[in-house]
């Protein structure tokens, strides 16, 4: 079965940095592209950053751009959030997200928690 | 990109077929035949239930089903059963590589 385990989350002060890291396991990571998907507890679901399947491409919401930096290693089959300037509405919950088809996404990790708070 | 639209709330009778609506743009459920629908229960990660507007991944309930019209995608589940008692998110591609979620539907099995 796929498995994505999210991880790095914690408490930062505002202006801060993070890096949340995705490790994946059975399937072929290097294959795919990846997703990671933020959600405001209580909230809902916003896209914010994709990666193809080499690392070669991303592409970003307009509320991160410049801010946040999606990356890969795909010998370690893990993706990367590096986050910094961290501001009070980025707290949320992360997943990370497989992507199917292209345009969908197949299999979500369980998140882990952001919170930005002084 | 602003949010695509859901209702906040919809609920149903055990047995009782339920619609929920998703509305977007020109720009984004209107350009693309590319909407997803994501079920979410409390804690948990969201399941992917549907996809190309009406397409059922493998593994998932012949209940669900999906359409698409103009700026508006619609998610339906039959039969309704205790068990879909969730949240209900919409995607759609939004063009240039972005992606946008509905505000999500909380659905009541009553």
């Amino acid at each position: 079965e796929v498995q994505l385990v999210e991880s790095g989350g914690g408490f930062v002060q505002p202006g801060g940095s993070l890096r949340l890291s995705c490790a994946a396991s059975e399937f072929t990571f290097s294959s795919y592209w990846m997703h990671w998907v933020r959600q405001v507890p209580g909230k809902g679901l916003v896209w914010i950053s994709r990666i193809n399947s080499d690392g070669s491409t991303t592409s970003y919401a307009d509320s991160v751009k410049g801010r946040f930096t999606i990356s890969r290693d795909n010998a370690k089959n893990t993706l990367y959030l590096q986050m910094n300037s961290l501001r009070a509405e980025d707290t949320a919950v992360y997943y990370c997200a497989r992507v199917f088809a292209v345009y969908y996404f197949d299999y979500w990790g369980q998140g882990t928690l952001v919170t930005v708070s002084s | 990109q602003s949010a695509l639209t859901q209702p906040a709330s919809v609920s149903g009778s055990p047995g009782q077929s339920i619609t929920i609506s998703c509305t977007g743009t020109s720009s984004d459920v209107g350009s693309y035949n590319l909407v997803s629908w994501y079920q979410q229960h409390p804690g948990k990660a969201p399941k992917f239930i549907i996809y190309g507007g009406g397409k059922r991944p493998s593994g998932v309930s012949n209940r669900f089903s999906g359409s698409k019209s103009g700026n508006t995608a619609s998610l339906t589940i039959s039969g309704l059963q205790a068990e879909d008692e969730a949240d209900y998110y919409c995607c759609s591609y939004a063009g240039s590589s972005t992606w946008v979620f509905g505000g999500g539907t909380k659905l009541t099995v009553l």
